[in-house]
């Protein structure tokens, strides 16, 4: 079975601190992104990689970089987490023409 | 812009009701649209796309360009199909970048 682990499923972290999230896949998709899913607002994306050591930004990327040094495995970073950043993380990996396959999602909240 | 909206938050339907999950698109490209699916505790997996024109679990939906909608229908509906719905709209080519609507509960009632 195909799969995307995200690392942690519950993560609580102090403001200003260096968060980091991890998401790997063993299917060797092309194109991995990350999501944060909010009630009311959907998925939005924040950055996506169509390949090592390359990525774009999504929609949100304020607050946030990430970092693709393998192929399977794309890391979302808060420089300097804030409260506001207190959301559900989803990983996803793409190949060319398929559908998403996401992560189970880490759940980080920012006290 | 891609933008991707779906107007219901909540849709609740009793068992064995005709359900119609409304998905209207905006985008001035050839576009791959999708349905994605959420059960409870559970992550986000892809229901259909419209490529493959399928039908899963009793779903089905046509793009329709003259509207640019991708309504989510099925006749029957059942308690199991209670979940969160998401549409979404890809680029066709590029860099398969996708835009997600802001989803809709739908809540069969028994």
């Amino acid at each position: 079975d195909v799969k995307v682990t995200q690392s942690s499923r519950y993560l609580v972290k102090r403001t200003g601190e260096k968060v980091f999230l991890e998401c790997v896949q063993d299917m060797d998709h092309e194109n991995m992104f990350w999501y944060r899913q909010d009630p009311g607002l959907g998925l939005r994306l924040i950055y996506f990689s169509y390949d090592v050591k390359m990525k774009e930004k999504g929609d949100i990327p304020e607050g946030y970089s990430v970092s693709r040094e393998k192929k399977e495995r794309f890391s979302l970073i808060l420089e300097s987490a804030s409260t506001n950043q207190t959301s559900m993380y989803l990983c996803a990996s793409r190949s060319w023409g398929d559908g998403y396959t996401f992560g189970s999602g880490t759940r980080l909240t920012v006290v | 812009a891609q933008r991707v909206t779906q107007p219901e938050k909540l849709l609740s339907v009793f068992k064995g009701a005709p359900v119609e999950l409304k998905c209207n698109y905006s985008y001035s490209g050839s576009p791959e649209l999708f349905w994605y699916v959420q059960y409870s505790r559970q992550r986000l997996q892809l229901l259909l796309r419209h490529i493959s024109r399928e039908s899963i679990k009793g779903f089905t939906a046509d793009l329709n360009k003259g509207e640019t909608s991708f309504h989510l229908k099925k006749p029957f509906a059942q308690e199991e199909d209670s979940a969160m719905y998401y549409c979404a709209l890809a680029r066709s080519g590029g860099y398969q970048k996708v835009t997600f609507g802001t989803g809709t509960k739908l809540q069969v009632i028994p």
